[in-house]
């Protein structure tokens, strides 16, 4: 049991360049959250999904797009990346069991962009 | 979802227990109270939450008083590895997403 994984572990883009972050969780958990960390800022959320092809808009989801086509994977993808995307990106899931079921978080993907 | 706050930093003995407030005194009755750590350059982590009750498991304990305007996370036995930042999140049953705050970070010396 896995849990929630990220892959890549770390990536360095130029400006302009696109990219995709895959998480996968392997504990059947319907619902699946994209945040970013910067420093001083905590972590905000991007986007999340509810369930399998499903997906919804978080606090911070400009220049992001995410696809939710299999229940265990939600990717999140740059289309152009900015140097202002350049942030540690944190997945996180949890099952359906009412709204008092803990998040679990993967280990983060660092992001920089030049 | 109601705001906490939470001392920026505390300090700890190694073997120690560590008690971590956390005032939230705009909690509302369906509101849990979640704790998370973050050691550092990993993803958050999981602690323990709760209602109203007081709970246990084999990570710490989480006290919550009777008005339920505050919380304490316990660590029976603090140790190096525990020197983390603590997130104390207040959360909604219909609120899909965490808020996480500046936390407090405990450093555990030896």
């Amino acid at each position: 049991n896995a849990g929630v994984t990220q892959t890549p572990k770390f990536r360095v883009l130029k400006t302009g360049q696109s990219m995709t972050l895959l998480c996968a969780q392997d504990m059947n958990h319907e619902y699946m959250y994209w945040y970013r960390q910067d420093p001083g800022m905590g972590l905000r959320l991007i986007h999340y999904s509810v369930g399998e092809g499903t997906t919804a808009k978080g606090e911070v989801p400009d220049g992001y797009n995410v696809s939710r086509l299999k229940k265990q994977n939600f990717l999140l993808g740059l289309e152009s990346a900015a140097p202002s995307q350049t942030s540690v990106y944190f997945c996180a899931s949890r099952d359906l069991a009412g709204g008092r079921s803990a998040q679990y978080f993967g280990p983060g993907t660092r992001l920089l962009v030049l | 979802d109601a705001k906490t706050t939470q001392p920026p930093s505390m300090d700890c003995a190694e073997g120690r227990a560590a008690n971590l407030p956390c005032n939230h005194s705009t909690i509302s009755g369906n509101e849990y109270v979640y704790w998370y750590r973050q050691i550092h350059s990993q993803g958050p982590q999981y602690i323990i939450h709760g209602l109203k009750n007081n709970e246990t498991n084999e990570m710490a304990s989480l006290i919550i008083t009777e008005d339920r305007k505050s919380s304490t996370l316990i660590l029976p036995h603090a140790t190096l590895r525990d020197t983390a930042v603590y997130y104390c999140i207040v959360k909604g049953g219909s609120n899909y997403k965490l808020t996480f705050g500046k936390g407090t970070l405990l450093t555990v010396n030896p």
